[in-house]
């Protein structure tokens, strides 16, 4: 069985530009959550999508915003990139309620 | 601000020893307490999860011990392989919001042959 896939795995972006990662959750699951995690530390929590819908949001700016698309398949946008931004930018996947599977991540690097 | 405190930053052990990981929490609205291990240039896998109706749980050589008075859980590796040598998560989730945690910092466990 696929696992949760996410693309690209990696990617290099100026300050300033924009950027799209993509998440496909395992099959059945319809929640998709979001996290951001700097290098040596643990997982931030950025959104959580549930049948298309946003149901929570952390501590992240504006730049970041997300969709689901009918097919419960996610992407995760940020506009003008900062220095800070550089991170591996992970999606989970679940039945609502119940244990969260992550995907290997987008190594994000920002110039 | 809902935190969760994680101990020791790095662990060295040997071989066929336990490792014992800690964590603490301040938001008693928590109700969901999974641990992640996480190997270089991978996602977090899930390992094991407690809820706090019970004051342990044990899967193979991994054991949960929860303390819900004093809002701590631990993570015990029993015969501790080579092979367990990664960073390990604990984490914190509320009601049916499974995939909404919170993660503590980590610990970056070795284990020597």
């Amino acid at each position: 069985d696929a696992g949760v896939t996410q693309s690209p795995t990696h990617l290099i972006k100026t300050r300033g530009q924009h950027v799209t990662l993509r998440c496909s959750p395992i099959s059945g699951h319809k929640s998709v959550s979001w996290y951001q995690q700097v290098l040596g530390q643990g997982p931030q929590f950025i959104f959580q999508y549930y049948e298309k819908e946003e149901r929570g949001r952390g501590n992240f700016p504006d730049r970041f915003s997300a969709r689901q698309f009918p097919n419960y398949s996610s992407e995760l946008n940020v506009n003008a990139l900062l220095l800070g931004d550089s991170a591996l930018y992970l999606c989970a996947s679940s039945f609502w309620g119940g244990e969260a599977f992550f995907g290997q991540g987008t190594r994000l690097t920002v110039v | 601000q809902q935190q969760v405190k994680q101990s020791p930053q790095s662990l060295i052990v040997q071989k066929g020893g336990i490792s014992i990981i800690n964590c603490a929490y301040e938001n008693t609205a928590f109700d969901y307490f999974p641990w992640y291990q996480q190997f270089p240039g991978k996602g977090p896998a899930l390992l094991i999860a407690i809820r706090p109706d019970v004051s342990e749980k044990k899967e193979g050589r991994f054991t949960i011990s929860f303390n819900k008075s004093a809002k701590q859980f631990s993570l015990h590796i029993m015969d501790s392989q080579p092979g367990d040598s990664a960073t390990y998560f604990c984490a914190a989730g509320v009601g049916t919001s499974g995939s909404r945690l919170t993660f503590g910092e980590g610990t970056q466990l070795t284990v020597n042959p």
